[in-house]
């Protein structure tokens, strides 16, 4: 059973347009909510993360937004550029560490 | 900076071989972990362990073992490999609570 549901499973953008992922999870012990980012031939990165003890995080061109009633969070990338063309997750961690992970997107940011 | 080593890029065994994974930290993490990651399917947890000598499965340990003899290093050991083992297998770790450091992974081919 996929403890965190990922979407959609690619993406391709225009430069400069918005690039949007979602993610939806059902067990409300989670408190911890990272996106990885990972490039070809590379393990995954952390990209920003979030607790949901607030509805909104932004570093840069990357925002996550998260809502709790919900159980939804996403991943918004603002002008998008081929740079930004990788495979991001989305996970979700409980006390203790355990992270569970989504399936993965794929995005590709055409110039 | 945090740097998790895979002692392989890539390998290829044949069926029944026996293979050892060898993962390698070097930030004093209490937690280490092995998942492998397949097309669509995201990451999957194999075993994590807490502590040295401390092992737990996670979602899909059939086919797979580990040790953790030190500190620093995990292994994951195949005890007979078989074709459905192919996969990208990553090693991460990680202090209590805090962000997943992932390897760059080793993809492993069983023919």
């Amino acid at each position: 059973q996929q403890q965190v549901k990922q979407s959609p499973q690619s993406l391709i953008v225009q430069k400069g347009g918005i690039s949007i992922i979602n993610c939806a999870y059902e067990n409300t012990a989670f408190d911890y909510f990272p996106w990885y980012q990972q490039f070809p031939g590379k393990g995954p990165a952390l990209l920003i993360a979030i607790r949901p003890d607030v509805s909104e995080k932004k570093e840069g061109r990357f925002t996550i937004s998260f809502n709790k009633s919900a159980k939804q969070f996403s991943l918004h990338i603002m002008d998008s550029q081929p740079g930004d063309s990788a495979t991001y997750f989305c996970a979700a961690s409980i006390p203790g560490n355990q992270f569970y992970f989504g399936t993965g997107t794929s995005l590709t940011v055409i110039p | 900076d945090v740097k998790v080593t895979q002692s392989s890029r890539y390998l290829v065994k044949r069926t029944g071989e026996k293979v050892f994974l060898e993962c390698v930290q070097d930030m004093d993490h209490e937690n280490m972990f092995w998942y492998r990651q397949d097309p669509g399917l995201g990451l999957r947890l194999i075993y994590f362990s807490y502590d040295v000598k401390m092992k737990e499965k996670g979602d899909i340990p059939e086919g797979y073992s580990v040790s953790r003899e030190k500190k620093e290093r995990f292994s994951l050991i195949l005890e007979s490999a078989s074709t459905n083992q192919t996969s990208m297998y990553l090693c991460a770790s990680s202090s209590i609570r805090v962000e997943q450091f992932f390897g760059p992974g080793t993809r492993l081919t069983v023919l």
